[in-house]
């Protein structure tokens, strides 16, 4: 299994832009979610989805899309990049919701965005 | 709305020492979740626990043991005999009832020193 896989990496986009974050996990994970990661604010919760087809927002959905049309991916959209988005984005999945489920959530290994 | 707080930004302490991480969470909810995780310097988050509000029976990993008390609302973290690979960000986090959305605290930087 890979896990949880998120690409690009690292990205540099200009104020405007736009562009999607791609996350993919190969374990037939139901739960599927986005973060950001901001110095000394801890993680923050931007789109979930529980399932295919399901998605809903977190605490911070401004200015993101998700879709889930397969239970693999879940694409997190930027529409118009701005600076005040620059962060570290993770992707994560679980069988269940975090919460109801006894197994492990595993993350991806992070995309670092930077919006100049 | 669910609220973390994890009071202590950074902690630092001897190899061998023994380390207990704080979290004081809020809710409103009868029924909700708490978890930590770790983010070594490397910058993956791992998992680490998962506890439901029903359960406070404290757990025992290797080194690690969490204690979670309902009266004080606290979910804290120790671990005994403390390593360098210890060395890591470590971040509570809560859950509502559905356990989809995940509130996180502002994470505490432990340093253990050789």
């Amino acid at each position: 299994n890979a896990g949880v896989t998120q690409t690009p990496k690292f990205q540099v986009l200009k104020t405007g832009q736009s562009m999607t974050l791609q996350c993919a996990q190969d374990m037939n994970h139901e739960y599927m979610s986005w973060y950001r990661q901001d110095p000394g604010m801890g993680l923050r919760l931007i789109h979930y989805s529980v399932g295919a087809g399901i998605t809903d927002q977190g605490e911070v959905p401004n200015g993101y899309n998700v879709s889930r049309s397969t239970t693999e991916d879940f694409p997190l959209r930027l529409l118009s990049a701005a600076p005040s988005q620059t962060s570290v984005y993770f992707c994560a999945s679980s069988y269940r919701p975090p919460g109801h489920s006894t197994d492990t959530q595993y993350f991806g290994p992070g995309t670092r965005l930077t919006v100049l | 709305a669910q609220k973390v707080t994890q009071a202590q930004t950074e902690i630092s302490v001897v190899e061998k020492e023994d380390v207990t991480l704080d979290c004081v969470y809020e809710t409103r909810d009868t029924t909700y979740y708490l978890f930590w995780y770790k983010q070594p310097p490397s910058g993956e988050l791992v998992f680490l626990i998962r506890r439901n509000s029903f359960d406070e029976q404290n757990e025992i990993s290797g080194r690690y043991s969490w204690n979670f008390q309902k009266s004080t609302s606290s979910f804290n973290f120790t671990i005994t005999a403390s390593q360098v690979v210890d060395s890591a960000v470590y971040f509570c986090a809560s859950s509502e009832t559905s356990g989809s959305r995940l509130t996180f605290g502002e994470g505490t930087q432990l340093t253990v020193n050789p």
